[in-house]
């Protein structure tokens, strides 16, 4: 099934920018895309972005087109988020999520999940 | 967009009882030459990220109980947990995958009586 482990926990002051690790192991990291969901403080779910493993096709929400980059190394296996021009109310738990079937060519649904990774943005 | 609705927001019930939580999209999520509604759930325990339970409207994924189950089609879906069990407080999500981006429901949580 897969295991995604991200990078620690990070603060950040408004207006800087963060990256978010998520490595995988344990299944072909080609065939699967990735996704990137967040959650503020005591709130629901809410979806960022994605990326193709296989082809490096990416699409994110129009939310945060101008702000987010999905990125993906394949000799590591790991996948890459970064925030730009942090606010504080982009404090919230980011999560990557692997689709569930193989090569799709859009985000689906999310067979596995990272452990999370708290961002805290604060002057 | 599409807009994914829960109700309730929240749900108490006794041990042993069932649950029902629902979920409405704005349009409709199912597409009839392939036969499948592109709507997931997902069960969020506390301080734990989400654990996909279901997909594809109503297949279940490997590893989750069988008293989880799900239907619905078009624009309207539920999931159902028989004989409630105390590991099963926690806060489920619907979301769906059909067209545009990803999106979620509120959230319905759901607690012991």
């Amino acid at each position: 099934q897969g295991q995604l482990v991200q990078s620690g926990a990070e603060v950040k002051k408004p207006g800087a920018s963060v990256k978010v690790a998520c490595k995988a192991s344990g299944y072909i990291f080609t065939s699967h895309g990735i996704s990137w969901v967040r959650q503020a403080p005591g709130q629901g779910l809410e979806w960022m972005g994605w990326i193709s493993i296989y082809n490096g096709y990416t699409m994110s929400a129009q939310k945060f087109q101008d702000r987010v980059s999905v990125t993906a190394d394949k000799s590591t296996n790991t996948a890459y988020m970064e925030l730009r021009s942090l606010r504080s109310d982009d404090t919230a738990i980011y999560y990557c999520a692997r689709d569930g079937r193989v090569r799709t060519d859009d985000p689906e649904y999310f067979q596995g999940w990272g452990q999370g990774t708290l961002v805290t943005v604060s002057s | 967009d599409i807009v994914m609705t829960q109700s309730p927001d929240s749900l108490a019930v006794s041990l042993g009882e069932r649950a029902t939580i629902s979920c409405k999209s704005s349009q409709s999520i199912s597409f009839s030459p392939n036969n499948k509604t592109y709507l997931a759930w997902y069960q969020q325990r506390p301080g734990q990220p989400p654990r996909l339970l279901i997909y594809w409207a109503s297949t279940r994924e490997s590893g989750v109980p069988d008293r989880f189950s799900g239907s619905g089609s078009g624009t309207d879906f539920t999931v159902t947990i028989t004989s409630l069990q105390a590991e099963d407080v926690a806060v489920y999500y619907c979301q769906q995958y059909y067209s545009g981006p990803p999106s979620f429901g509120q959230g319905t949580k759901l607690e012991i009586k």
